[in-house]
């Protein structure tokens, strides 16, 4: 069956240092992968997607890299701050239905 | 980037009564949105898509009489949780997407106390 594993124990690391967080999937074939940023007690908010065809998406602090042969995307926040702290959720694509499921999640916690 | 709005943010019910919760797209039309449910630490769990003009797609194991689903308009889908119960206590998020590149909106979830 289709599964997306994203690191359940929380991150924690020091403000100015870059946060590296992953996503791995297995039965997949996705043609994008999404990753959303949500704050406890709120909806999800889109911050990337990238298409099977690209390596890397960059976004401000942002970059994305997607490894179809690995079946792994990471995802990078340099020079991290505090207010960066919130769960990161990864999603694919269903395989052909455009309805995307989503991981569990990684907590990221910045310390000042 | 589009805005999807959902109403109430905060629901504390007594057990067997319902609960409406509303789904608005803001600023685009949405002829399919999707209503998910979310326990902490857990990931969203994909409930039903709710279709404009005609019945909802339930997933499995969701019970279609508990959860009902209206979508009138191309802005508007409705949850309401009929009978509620005390295990019916969630975060329920709604979400729309605009007919480009896939990305999702979510509304800002309701967190529903049934007591």
């Amino acid at each position: 069956s289709q599964k997306i594993e994203q690191n359940s124990e929380a991150l924690n690391i020091q403000e100015g240092k870059t946060a590296t967080l992953t996503c791995n999937y297995t039965n997949y074939s996705p043609a994008y992968l999404q990753w959303y940023r949500q704050d406890p007690g709120r909806g999800p908010v889109f911050l990337l997607l990238i298409r099977e065809n690209e390596k890397e998406k960059r976004k401000e602090r942002l970059k994305v890299t997607f490894d179809t042969t690995l079946k792994q995307s990471l995802f990078h926040i340099t020079a991290s701050q505090p207010a960066d702290s919130a769960t990161y959720l990864c999603a694919l694509d269903g395989g052909g239905s455009y309805i995307p499921t989503f991981g569990r999640g990684t907590s990221l916690i910045v310390h000042p | 980037g589009a805005v999807v709005s959902q109403h109430p943010s905060r629901v504390i019910c007594k057990s067997g009564t319902s609960v409406k919760i509303e789904c608005r797209s803001l600023d685009f039309q949405a002829t399919t949105m999707f209503w998910y449910r979310q326990f902490p630490k857990q990931s969203l769990m994909l409930m039903a898509t709710s279709n404009e003009g005609s019945k909802a797609t339930y997933e499995q194991g969701v019970e279609k009489d508990k959860f009902l689903i209206n979508h009138a308009s191309l802005t508007l889908s409705t949850l309401t949780v009929t009978s509620a119960h005390p295990e019916d206590s969630s975060f329920y998020i709604c979400s729309a997407s605009p007919p480009v590149d896939g990305e999702a909106f979510f509304g800002q979830g309701t967190r529903l106390t049934v007591v």
